[in-house]
């Protein structure tokens, strides 16, 4: 199986500030990837779908970059509500594998 | 407006067989392209994907769980329906569905609809 490797596993940022996630592909997945957004008690909401593109109603300061096996989720300017767990997932393969998470706080 | 929610028991004894529905609305697995995945998170820990049925009934799961899965769909009651054999305590999690819409036998768009989930603890 394709394994997914997020960094940093948790992060902690002021209001404002830039903020970019790392998540590395064990093997190529073209760009087959998406990230999502999960609250405390809620289902997992899409944020970016084939590595770059925003998903309906995400916010324009929410972007994805990479190919390959390197890719990044930029958040422009932090804002209190972006407070979370971000995931990762490959579905270049029909085992659809996710990254263990990044913890996101807000200083 | 396109929903997924999930049902099932919310306590399994080890060795039971789990059963899970996935009843959904706003589109159907009659329609080219669309797909419905099952996804677990254990409490505070990441999301694992578990398996995927599409609308030509082809099926794939998790490498790890494939020998324990089954998933099947009921295309008249727009439902879906994941069995899980052989029930342990590390099980225990909370199971969501999702649609993902396949395009040239990708999924696209990865899962762009959740269902709010279903929590499943195993134990005796």
């Amino acid at each position: 199986d394709i394994q997914m490797t997020q960094s940093p596993s948790t992060l902690s940022a002021s209001v404002g500030d830039r903020v970019t996630i790392t998540c590395r592909a064990s093997q190529t997945i073209g760009n087959w990837l998406a990230w999502y957004q999960q609250k405390p008690g809620k289902a997992p909401k899409l944020l970016i779908y084939k590595a770059s593109n925003l998903a309906n109603g995400v916010p324009s300061r929410f972007s994805g970059s990479g190919s390959g096996t390197e890719f990044t989720l930029t958040i422009g300017s932090l804002q209190p509500d972006d407070s979370a767990t971000y995931f990762c997932q490959q579905y270049n393969s029909y085992s659809h594998t996710f990254g263990q998470g990044t913890k996101l706080e807000i200083k | 407006q396109v929903t997924l929610r999930e049902s099932g028991p919310a306590l399994v004894k080890p060795t039971q067989t789990l059963t899970l529905t996935c009843t959904f609305s706003g589109f159907s697995l009659r329609t080219s392209g669309m797909c419905v995945s099952w996804v677990r998170q254990p409490p505070g820990k990441a999301l694992e994907w578990l398996a995927l049925i599409d609308w030509d009934d082809d099926k794939f799961y998790s490498t790890s769980l494939k020998t324990r899965l089954t998933i099947s769909k009921d295309t008249s009651k727009n439902r879906v329906v994941l069995t899980m054999t052989n029930m342990d305590p590390v099980d225990t999690a909370t199971y969501y569905c999702a649609r993902i819409i396949a395009v040239a036998a990708k999924p696209y768009y990865g899962l762009d609809v959740w269902g709010q989930g279903t929590t499943v603890t195993v134990s005796s």
